[in-house]
C-alpha cells in the first residue's frame, strides 16, 4: 500500500530536549516536505527536499532542521524545542515538481500527523 | 513571493445547499493549484488539482473548481453538499519550477443536517 507513515505520532517533551521525528514513504517520489498545521494558520511550509541530499528552507524554518540521506526518508530534527512549536506536523511527498511537458503535476500525499507539545 | 488566500474561513450550510469557496493565489510563474480535504482527525487528502487544459477540472465526491487565469482564482464548487462534507478544505499552490508550496489558511465547512 502506498503511505506515507510519521513517527511518533503524539509526543510531548520538555523545552530543549532534542527530539527527531521521522518520515518514511513507500512510493519512491523524489520531493518530500514538512509543514506544521496551527489553528488559524493554515498549513506552513517548513522544509521541503527535491531529491537526496538536496533541501531548501519553507517559510518557517527557524528551530528546525532536517536531512536527506535516503530517498524515502526525511527526518525532522528539532534541536531544542520551545513552546511555540507545538503544533500538528505532517510530512508528505509527491514527484518533482516541475518536470518538462504539460503532465507534469505533483499531488502531494500526507501522513498521518505528528501532534507535538512542548511544555 | 507566493502567497495564498482563502476568503472564508467558517461557511456553514444545510444540506442540499450549494457551495463556493474562493481561493486567490499570487505567483508571476506557472504554477500547479489544488484543493485538499480534511475530514475531522484525518489527514490531508487530494480533492482535485488543476496543472494545465481544461480550466474546469472535476474532483471527487461531486466537487470541481474553476481556474480563472486573468483573476488568480481557483474557486471549489459543489452543487448539493452533504453533512458528510463537513471538513476543513484547503487551497494549494506549487510552484512548477521549484519545490514551494503554499497553502491558504483553510475554510472550514459546517454542513447541518
Amino acid at each position: 500500500e502506498a503511505q506515507v507513515t510519521q513517527n511518533p505520532r503524539y509526543l510531548i517533551t520538555v523545552t530543549g530536549k532534542k527530539l527527531t521525528v521521522t518520515c518514511s514513504q513507500n512510493m519512491n517520489h523524489e520531493y518530500m516536505s514538512w509543514y506544521r498545521q496551527d489553528p488559524g494558520l493554515g498549513l506552513r511550509q517548513i522544509y521541503y527536499s527535491m531529491n537526496v541530499e538536496v533541501t531548501d528552507k519553507g517559510d518557517v524554518p527557524e528551530g528546525y532542521k532536517v536531512s536527506r540521506k535516503e530517498k524515502r526518508n526525511f527526518p525532522l530534527i528539532l534541536e531544542s524545542p520551545s513552546p511555540n512549536q507545538t503544533s500538528l506536523y505532517f510530512c508528505a511527498s509527491s514527484r518533482l515538481p516541475g518536470l518538462a511537458g504539460a503532465n507534469s503535476y505533483n499531488e502531494q500525499f500526507f501522513g498521518p500527523g505528528t501532534r507535538l507539545t512542548v511544555l | 513571493a507566493q502567497s495564498v488566500s482563502q476568503h472564508n474561513h467558517h461557511v456553514i450550510l444545510s444540506e442540499a445547499a450549494s457551495l463556493e469557496l474562493g481561493c486567490n493565489y499570487s505567483y508571476g510563474g506557472t504554477v500547479n493549484l489544488f484543493w485538499y480535504v480534511q475530514y475531522p482527525g484525518q489527514h490531508l487528502q487530494l480533492l482535485l488539482k488543476y496543472f494545465s487544459g481544461d480550466p474546469l477540472v472535476k474532483g471527487i465526491k461531486g466537487f470541481e473548481a474553476e481556474f480563472i487565469k486573468s483573476k488568480f482564482s481557483f474557486n471549489l464548487r459543489k452543487p448539493s453538499v452533504q453533512w458528510s462534507d463537513t471538513a476543513e478544505y484547503f487551497c494549494a499552490v506549487n510552484t512548477r519550477d521549484a519545490g514551494k508550496s503554499t497553502f491558504g489558511d483553510g475554510t472550514t465547512l459546517t454542513v447541518k443536517p
